[in-house]
């Protein structure tokens, strides 16, 4: 059972660039939860999806970002118009359906973006 | 809303000390609480995850305790070796139905010199 899959693990996009982010969950898990990182800063809660459905979007900023998780395929972060601060390293975990609160969360490898 | 805190931010040890690291939350109604391991420019690796219903879980040399009414969680790290070197970090939901939407500390970096 692989784990979960982020890719791709390093990014580098210019100003004003769309960043796409794919995170593929463990198997049989259907929560995705999207956490950024910024440089010398601790983990933070974007969004939490499940399949084709926002569950909880509090995290994210309001403008560029978005995030959507497919009946089929990755949940896809995607930041338009991308800028220096957005260089962050993120993360995408994810838990299966039974038993919500009682479930570790599993993470991913993360994707490193840099903006330039 | 819930708030993570941990202390120390930095820690280095000699190799073999047994070592305490700690988290504070601020909302008692905790449902669990992780804690995870992060080495530098890798993902987080889950190591034990505590229930509400539970005082302590235990793994190998790594023991992690919940007390509610004070709102702690300590990691206890027996023995420790330099491959323990990285940074830990304690997370919990805000509620139960909140699932895995959570709130991280700072993370404790730890250096275990040989």
């Amino acid at each position: 059972n692989a784990g979960v899959m982020q890719n791709p693990r390093h990014l580098v996009r210019r100003r004003g660039q769309e960043a796409r982010l794919r995170c593929s969950p463990m198997k049989g898990h259907s929560h995705v939860y999207w956490y950024r990182q910024l440089p010398e800063e601790g983990l933070k809660f974007m969004v939490y999806l499940q399949k084709e459905n926002i569950i909880d979007e509090s995290g994210m900023p309001k403008e560029r970002f978005s995030a959507e998780f497919p009946k089929e395929g990755p949940s896809i972060l995607r930041i338009q118009q991308v800028v220096r601060g957005d260089s962050a390293a993120y993360f995408c975990a994810s838990s299966p359906s039974q038993g919500v609160g009682d479930t570790e969360a599993f993470f991913g490898q993360g994707t490193r973006l840099t903006v330039v | 809303k819930q708030e993570v805190t941990q202390i120390p931010a930095a820690l280095s040890v000699p190799e073999g000390e047994n070592l305490v690291l700690n988290c504070s939350f601020t909302d008692s109604a905790i449902y669990n609480l992780q804690w995870f391991r992060q080495d530098p420019g890798k993902g987080l690796t889950s190591l034990l995850l505590i229930q509400s219903s539970q005082r302590e879980q235990t793994s190998g040399r790594l023991n992690a305790s919940l007390d509610k009414s004070s709102g702690r969680s300590t990691l206890y790290i027996a023995a420790s070796q330099p491959g323990d070197s990285a940074t830990y970090l304690c997370a919990a939901p805000p509620s139960y139905n909140a699932g895995n939407m959570l709130t991280f500390g700072g993370g404790t970096r730890l250096m275990v010199k040989p």
